[in-house]
């Protein structure tokens, strides 16, 4: 069963910043969250994890809610490298265990 | 660095034959993971190890995928005998070491994959 609920696909324009939301209501306390994206016909890539701290690195920006129930991935100026499907993990209380589910196909259009 | 390595990157083989797909995970990587993905069931986790050593099978289809990893360098995951319903890209990805429930879980690098074609 998802765990995680992300919407299926977004639009961006090339420049701008996309905002992906992922809904992670089961997560519990001592879960992180893990954002990873899959460019075409490539193997995932990690993009960055949080547990209840706004997190930035050189990818991206996480902001997680104060509830942990919800977080939001973004990619302050997309460009067209950046068109990928993104998944937002959990580890369903097995710590070793990533969940993917059907991730968000952002699209970044010129 | 080199990144996770997996052979063949392609594979087109005939119901019934025996598949071997082969992974190489980073150096000094002591976790390693096995993945399937389909358009139906996205990406779905088979087995991984730690250490050597199968931890969870449990995404392990039915007995005919056997997985192995003899040293801390090379891994195999085995379908015999194979099904048109097999086809699949199989990802490799490993990871530092096993997470905890203390911390962060580990993080995990993919490899190209293999793409699987029964027919």
């Amino acid at each position: 069963d998802a765990k995680t609920t992300q919407p299926p696909s977004m639009d961006c324009a090339e420049g701008r910043a996309a905002n992906l939301p992922c809904n992670h209501s089961t997560i519990s306390g001592n879960e992180y969250v893990y954002w990873y994206r899959q460019i075409h016909s490539q193997g995932p890539q990690y993009i960055i994890h949080g547990l209840k701290n706004n997190e930035t690195n050189e990818m991206a920006s996480l902001i997680i809610t104060e509830d942990r129930k919800s977080s939001t991935l973004i990619l302050p100026h997309a460009t067209l490298r950046d068109t990928a499907v993104y998944y937002c993990t959990d580890t369903m209380n097995n710590f070793n265990k990533f969940y993917f589910g059907s991730g968000t196909k952002l699209n970044v259009k010129p | 660095d080199a990144g996770v390595i997996q052979s063949p990157r392609h594979e087109v083989t005939e119901m019934g034959q025996e598949v071997t797909l082969r992974c190489k995970p980073i150096s000094g990587h002591n976790s390693l993971f096995w993945y399937r993905q389909t358009m139906m069931r996205g990406l779905e986790l088979l087995i991984y190890f730690n250490n050597n050593v199968p931890i969870d099978d449990s995404g392990m289809p039915e007995d005919r995928f056997s997985a192995k990893m003899p040293n801390a360098s090379f891994s195999t995951l085995k379908i015999q005998p194979s099904e048109p319903r097999d086809s699949a890209v199989y990802f490799c990805a490993s990871s530092l070491g096993a997470g905890t429930q203390e911390g962060p879980q580990e993080t995990q690098y993919f490899g190209p994959g293999t793409r699987l074609l029964v027919l």
